[in-house]
């Protein structure tokens, strides 16, 4: 069974940065075609894809969002951690990680399944 | 970037009812296209993978189909359970949500 969970503060200040760790079981990230993604809904609003990073080291970030963000693995430790630099109020949200299935390896077909529960921050002075 | 346009944003539908989401991507995806089922509080749940194949565990009364740029949620009997927000996305260009349809009660 895939498990992952989010964690990290409810509350940051304007102008710091954010760092989440999602913390998972059930599976490898030294396994061919895995990965992690991160995903955030803001209050109100549709989910947003915001970074992935697979089990080869390939990373790719939202474009709108790609200078502030980085995402890295500790395959050790079973915990992909994501940082957001720079936040705004704006970027308060649900931020929730999930596990990338690929169709097969190589097919350029992907999916997330299964996700965690989410963990909300809030940007605020 | 590839965008999603999900319509209707909103429906109002009673248990029963046969309905139907549409998700359009602003260039070519194949068949790079998932569902997802959002309830408040809860994680999304994967519905539907590769525009038509169903998730194990998720009831038949959801179906996919579509290619290329038009894609469509169906959920042939509406059950209370089923009241929820629903999002395509695509995988064929890293990764793009749409806008989300919120089934509601009627």
């Amino acid at each position: 069974q895939i498990t992952l969970r989010e964690s990290g503060p409810t509350v940051v200040k304007p102008t710091q940065t954010l760092t989440l760790t999602c913390t998972f079981s059930g599976f490898s990230l030294s396994t061919s075609g895995v990965g992690v993604a991160w995903i955030r809904q803001p209050p109100g609003k549709a989910l947003e894809w915001l970074a992935f990073i697979q089990w080869d080291d390939d990373k790719a970030y939202r474009p709108s969002l790609k200078s502030r963000l980085t995402i890295t693995k500790d395959t050790a430790k079973n915990q992909v951690v994501l940082t957001m630099s720079n936040m705004d109020p704006v970027d308060t949200a649900t931020y929730y990680c999930a596990h990338i299935v690929p169709l097969r390896v190589g097919s350029g077909s992907f999916w997330f399944d299964p996700w965690g529960e989410g963990t909300l921050v809030t940007v605020s002075s | 970037d590839i965008q999603m346009t999900q319509s209707p944003s909103s429906l109002s539908a009673s248990v029963g009812d046969r309905v139907t989401i549409t998700c359009r991507a602003s260039q070519t995806i194949n068949t790079f296209l998932n569902w997802y089922q959002h309830q408040p509080g809860k994680a999304p749940k994967l519905l539907i993978y590769a525009a038509y194949s169903l998730q194990s565990g998720v009831p038949s009364r959801f179906s996919g189909s579509g290619s290329g740029t038009d894609f469509t949620l169906t959920i042939s009997s509406l059950q209370a359970e089923d009241f929820a927000t629903y999002y395509c996305q695509q995988s064929y260009s890293s990764f793009t949500f749409g806008g989300g349809t919120k089934v509601e009660i009627k």
